[in-house]
């Protein structure tokens, strides 16, 4: 089935630090989503990228669709506490929303 | 933005007995809801797709006659799961498309533990 490698899996920085993390997979997506997931909530959506070659940002976040369509990453810049999180790209193919394939996730921790 | 919202945000009860579990999307009308289980740790696997006025769609390995679904209206989707044990115990999500360009809103997830 199809499947995404999301990297890494965790990390440790320091406030003020930017963060990169990504997504790639065997499979082409229509459509790239990144969340963020707090302790014991559900997953807030970040950004959505709808082309392939699409480059968006949300305030100090910024994403990317892949031209192959097969990867997405996510930019965070100058962390702040507050980033803390769980952060989950996902997939989307075929026509329906919820045909959406996750990735484990990137457990991001700031120091301040 | 579009808001969902979910309800109970936990539960505890006893091995055997039933628990609904409520999805409401608030400011939309959602022909299809979705829900997701997610373990300590894990990431989101989708358990079914719910259908308003019609019968839902399972994932491969669910079983449809110990989630039962609901989606009644255009805003709400029930989720039961019915004669639990502890091996359900897990947290539920459900979620729900509005908005310009359908994106997928959550919500804040129930969990549930089984005793």
């Amino acid at each position: 089935g199809q499947q995404l490698n999301q990297s890494p899996q965790s990390m440790f920085i320091q406030e003020g630090e930017d963060v990169s993390m990504n997504c790639t997979s065997s499979s082409i997506f229509n459509t790239w989503l990144w969340y963020k997931q707090d302790p014991g909530e559900g997953p807030v959506l970040l950004i959505a990228l709808y082309k392939a070659g699409e480059l968006t940002s949300n305030g100090r976040l910024t994403a990317q669709f892949g031209i192959t369509r097969k990867d997405s990453f996510l930019n965070i810049s100058a962390s702040i506490p507050s980033d803390v999180g769980i952060y989950f790209c996902a997939g989307q193919y075929g026509g329906s929303q919820g045909n959406l394939i996750f990735g484990k996730g990137t457990k991001l921790s700031v120091k301040p | 933005g579009a808001v969902v919202s979910q309800h109970p945000s936990w539960v505890i009860c006893k091995s055997g007995t039933s628990v609904k579990i409520e999805c409401r999307s608030l400011d939309f009308q959602a022909t299809t809801m979705f829900w997701y289980r997610q373990f300590p740790k894990q990431s989101l696997m989708l358990m079914a797709t719910s259908n308003e006025g019609s019968k839902a769609t399972y994932e491969q390995g669910v079983e449809k006659d110990k989630f039962l679904i609901n989606h009644a209206s255009l805003t709400l989707s029930t989720l039961t799961v019915t004669s639990a044990h502890p091996e359900d115990s897990s947290f539920y999500i459900c979620s729900a498309a509005g908005g310009a360009h359908e994106k997928l809103f959550f919500g804040s997830g129930t969990q549930l533990s089984v005793l």
